[in-house]
């Protein structure tokens, strides 16, 4: 089965500094999205992208966040500003034409 | 808003015995209702999901789920437990009118299957 590839599997950084998490969605896929998990904490939405825009945000993603389909494959999340808080297990899914996400299997941030 | 309570964080069954994993949601309007597995060092995976059509509702692995909205309820069943279902459940609701994929989880239970 087709799977949503993650890299790196766990990153870390130190506060202050920008940090880059990578996707590569499923092939076909036309909408991408990137939830996170605080340890300890429910899995959250933050973002959901359709034909190269932003299609729905949560509060959590704020001017420190930003994604970016730079190419036919890959989906990114880039923090400029890392925090504390930002520490969590970041999921990037996928999804076509049917309401059938398929997630990766996450990057780990940790800021020190 | 929209809400979902998974009640109890660990279910413990044994091999063969019914499974069943609480979920209980709240939304303003009619919701569209998911329930995801992942296994250990894994995604998320869509095991079914409810759409306003069929209140019963069967997945994948033998799951299925009955939508009961005079109970606000979308629990998880099984009625014979295998060791490979062992894996962390999370129920997730997602309300009618907003996008595609933005989806409310719950905390997630963590089943456990002896043998």
């Amino acid at each position: 089965e087709p799977e949503v590839t993650q890299t790196p599997s766990h990153q870390v950084t130190q506060m202050g500094q920008e940090v880059i998490l990578r996707c590569v969605p499923i092939s076909n896929h036309l909408y991408f999205y990137w939830y996170r998990q605080i340890l300890g904490q429910k899995v959250e939405f933050l973002v959901s992208f359709y034909n190269n825009e932003i299609s729905e945000k949560s509060e959590i993603f704020d001017d420190q966040f930003s994604v970016e389909r730079p190419d036919g494959s890959n989906f990114t999340l880039k923090i400029r500003s890392t925090k504390l808080e930002d520490s969590a297990m970041y999921f990037c899914a996928s999804s076509g034409t049917v309401e059938k996400l398929f997630f990766g299997s996450g990057t780990q941030l940790s800021v020190l | 808003a929209q809400s979902v309570t998974q009640l109890g964080s660990h279910v413990s069954v044994s091999e063969g015995a019914l499974v069943l994993l609480r979920c209980n949601y709240s939304s303003s309007v009619p919701p569209y209702l998911f329930w995801y597995v992942q296994y250990p060092n894994q995604g998320l995976q869509l095991l079914l999901k409810y759409t306003s059509a069929a209140t019963l509702v069967k997945g994948i692995n033998g799951f299925e789920a009955e939508f009961k909205k005079s109970e606000t309820s979308f629990h998880l069943t099984k009625p014979s437990a295998h060791m490979s279902d062992a894996a962390e459940y999370f129920c997730a609701v997602r309300a009618g009118g907003t996008s595609y994929g933005k989806l409310t989880f719950g905390q997630g239970t963590i089943l456990t299957v002896h043998p």
